[in-house]
């Protein structure tokens, strides 16, 4: 079970815009912890996305978009193409357990 | 570009020890980013191991912090991940990565799966 909560799968039609949640608590992302976001593709290294709950690394296009408000975080992807197919992971930090604590991952579809 | 690779045995006996290297290139291992490790059982969430800064600082889960030791080598730019008395639970998909932010992994390495098992 993991610390955030983050439904298992979403999907969408390429162009599309899906949104991926993550729900944490007061000891986590409620507490303004930072909120980090991963790519996951199978057979590739893991792919960051977004820091500090909005902000893109350079190369990262600008069709992902990170947001934060209360004890939850979201992950949009605007205008859904066939490579954005992957598992997505978010991460923040619980200072009761004193870690990291990363989301359980959603599967992203394409159709 | 910063790139890691992890390396090391696929296969673990239980009680004995996992040891885990991860090769940095195009990055200093000296440099101002902590060096990190995560993992993966099969078909569950990720969990964080602890990192290491280039100083030797550690970071450690406190629910492996007992059985885990990490290290830096500069003089091979790379840094090592050793977990004893494993056991089948340890069993896992194990990521090195590196971040500059207080627990992010801006790279990744693509991970390697060590099973424990007789």
């Amino acid at each position: 079970q993991s610390v955030l909560t983050q439904p298992p799968s979403v999907s969408g039609a390429p162009g599309q815009r899906v949104s991926i949640s993550c729900t944490g608590s007061s000891s986590n992302i409620g507490a303004g912890y930072d909120v980090q976001w991963y790519q996951f593709v199978p057979g590739v290294a893991p792919k960051f996305l977004i820091y500090g709950d909005s902000k893109r690394p350079s190369g990262v296009p600008e069709r992902f978009s990170g947001s934060k408000s209360g004890t939850s975080a979201s992950l949009a992807i605007n205008g859904l193409q066939a490579e954005d197919e992957a598992n997505y992971y978010c991460q923040s930090y619980d200072r009761s357990l004193s870690i990291s604590v990363f989301g359980g991952g959603t599967k992203l579809t394409v159709l | 570009q910063v790139q890691l690779q992890e390396s090391g045995p696929g296969l673990v006996k239980p009680s004995g020890t996992l040891s885990l290297t991860c090769a940095v290139s195009g990055y200093s291992i000296s440099s101002s980013n902590w060096w990190r490790w995560v993992r993966q059982p099969p078909g569950k969430g990720l969990e964080w191991i602890g990192e290491i800064y280039h100083s030797g600082t550690t970071n450690y889960n406190p629910s492996l912090k007992s059985r885990v030791t990490m290290s830096v080598d500069k003089s091979k730019n790379e840094f090592s991940l050793n977990l004893n008395s494993v056991i089948a639970a340890d069993t896992a998909v194990y990521y090195c990565g590196c971040g500059s932010g207080a627990f992010s992994l801006d790279y990744w390495g693509q991970g390697t799966l060590v099973t424990v098992s007789s």
